[in-house]
């Protein structure tokens, strides 16, 4: 099974609060990234990195902000979380030497904003 | 429009039956598919991962093809379990592991009666 491991694993707040969903893997990936996953729908990419003090924004827009200060942890922080932040949110995590890039997920955050 | 579609969305089969789901992909370039079983409320965990090279690729009562040519992949279940009752994802990766874009299908939603 993959070392990678996401907290808290549900969490319901009201709107306005601050919000962080840790990640964190214990196998030495360079690559990790968050994704957002809604019942039914493909994942989206929100937020990547490739190394400490690397993010990136994904595909899909995103209000959460990321950071990468040690390779084996990246938080994704919600200053104010809204109602349309509801979602289920995954990290995964992966190493540039793979020949194929693969994907070691988290067991996910699911997020309800009230 | 998606680059990756599934078929189908949804599929009930009886326990001990076999089944096959459908990934077609008009990405370009293409690196390598890769399928995904999500069980509810987890992340998804890797099932196959095949190049341009590969056609079948097994894990167990999974198997998987693919055809380069025609864009399409397939993952056959043999002798269907209660536990093989989840979400199927279909990704494709359009380069090598440091630079490629992953695009995502819907995912089929397998479930399987007693």
């Amino acid at each position: 099974e993959a070392d990678i491991y996401q907290t808290p694993r549900y969490l319901v707040i009201g709107t306005g609060k601050k919000i962080t969903l840790e990640c964190s893997q214990t196998m030495g990936h360079d690559k990790m990234y968050w994704y957002q996953q809604d019942p039914g729908m493909e994942l989206h990419l929100i937020h990547y990195s490739y190394g400490v003090n690397s993010t990136e924004k994904g595909d899909l827009s995103s209000e959460s902000t990321v950071s990468r200060i040690r390779t084996e942890h990246f938080p994704l922080t919600l200053e104010s979380a809204r109602p349309s932040h509801t979602s289920q949110y995954l990290c995964a995590s992966s190493e540039t030497r793979s020949n194929t890039g693969e994907l070691f997920f988290g067991e996910g955050s699911r997020l309800t904003v009230l | 429009k998606n680059q990756v579609e599934q078929s189908p969305q949804s599929l009930i089969i009886l326990e001990g039956k076999n089944c096959t789901l459908q990934c077609n992909y008009t990405v370009s370039p293409f690196s390598n598919l890769r399928w995904y079983k999500q069980d509810t409320g987890r992340g998804p965990v890797s099932l196959t991962i095949m190049t341009f090279s590969e056609n079948t690729k097994s894990n167990g009562r999974y198997t998987a093809t693919l055809d380069a040519d025609t864009k399409q992949s397939s993952l056959h279940i043999t002798a269907s379990q209660l536990s093989d009752s989840a979400s199927y994802i279909c990704v494709v990766s359009d380069r090598g592991s440091t630079l490629g874009r992953l695009y995502f299908g819907r995912g089929t939603q397998l479930t399987v009666w007693p």
